[in-house]
């Protein structure tokens, strides 16, 4: 049962245009999200993080969304640029539960 | 600091051999994960640590992987006896809580012949 899911495997975008990478989850006892990037042949990295008391959170060209009635979050890069194009994952904490749950990952690539 | 190590970076085995794989989290950090990344499935939590106490084991396949940690410096992955379809890139991480950012370290990509 996948309680954190990005039902996109992929996402295309032109350099300068605006990229939105999406996530859903099912457990309304999420807490606290995360997004983390991830490059070929290195571990992942954190990008930026939301509390499930705010609905946006801002950091330069990144800006994640929650709307927590829909238990969806969405991460916004604008201008989108060639260096962002890696592997993005959204991860939920239950904290309570002491549960952390990542999604699959959706592919980002920014085309010149 | 260093980051998080892991070693080896590479390992190539048979099946049915042992292989352990090794950690040794950022100083201070409280928790230590340990990930699996494939194609199919993506980058799945297979067990974290806090304070040196496993907390949560359910992403571990099966019997045949175990994880220790007897230690703040130091944890191990251990599978035994190992099978192709092991054959992944495993990642170990620490951060100073659940809802602080992880940091991983640079994998080990583990091929089983």
């Amino acid at each position: 049962d996948q309680q954190v899911k990005q039902n996109s495997p992929s996402l295309s975008v032109q350099e300068g245009r605006i990229s939105i990478l999406n996530c859903d989850y099912t457990n309304s006892m999420f807490d606290y999200f995360l997004w983390y990037k991830k490059y070929p042949a290195e571990g992942p990295t954190f990008l930026i993080s939301i509390s499930s008391i705010k609905d946006k959170n801002e950091d330069g060209r990144f800006t994640v969304f929650l709307n927590k009635s829909a238990k969806h979050l969405s991460l916004h890069i604008v201008p989108s640029q060639p260096g962002d194009s890696a592997v993005y994952f959204c991860a939920g904490v239950i904290q309570g539960a002491q549960k952390l749950v990542f999604g699959q990952g959706t592919r980002l690539t920014i085309n010149p | 600091d260093a980051g998080v190590i892991q070693s080896p970076r590479h390992e190539v085995t048979e099946m049915g051999q042992e292989v352990t794989l090794r950690c040794k989290p950022i100083s201070g950090h409280d928790y230590l994960f340990w990930y699996r990344q494939t194609m199919m499935r993506g980058l799945e939590l297979l067990i974290y640590f806090n304070n040196n106490v496993p907390i949560d084991d359910s992403g571990m396949p099966e019997d045949r992987f175990s994880a220790k940690m007897p230690n703040a410096s130091f944890s191990t992955l251990k599978i035994q006896p190992s099978e192709p379809r092991d054959s992944a890139v495993y990642f170990c991480a620490s951060s100073l809580s659940l809802a602080y950012e992880q940091f991983f370290g640079p994998g080990t990509r583990l091929t089983v012949l």
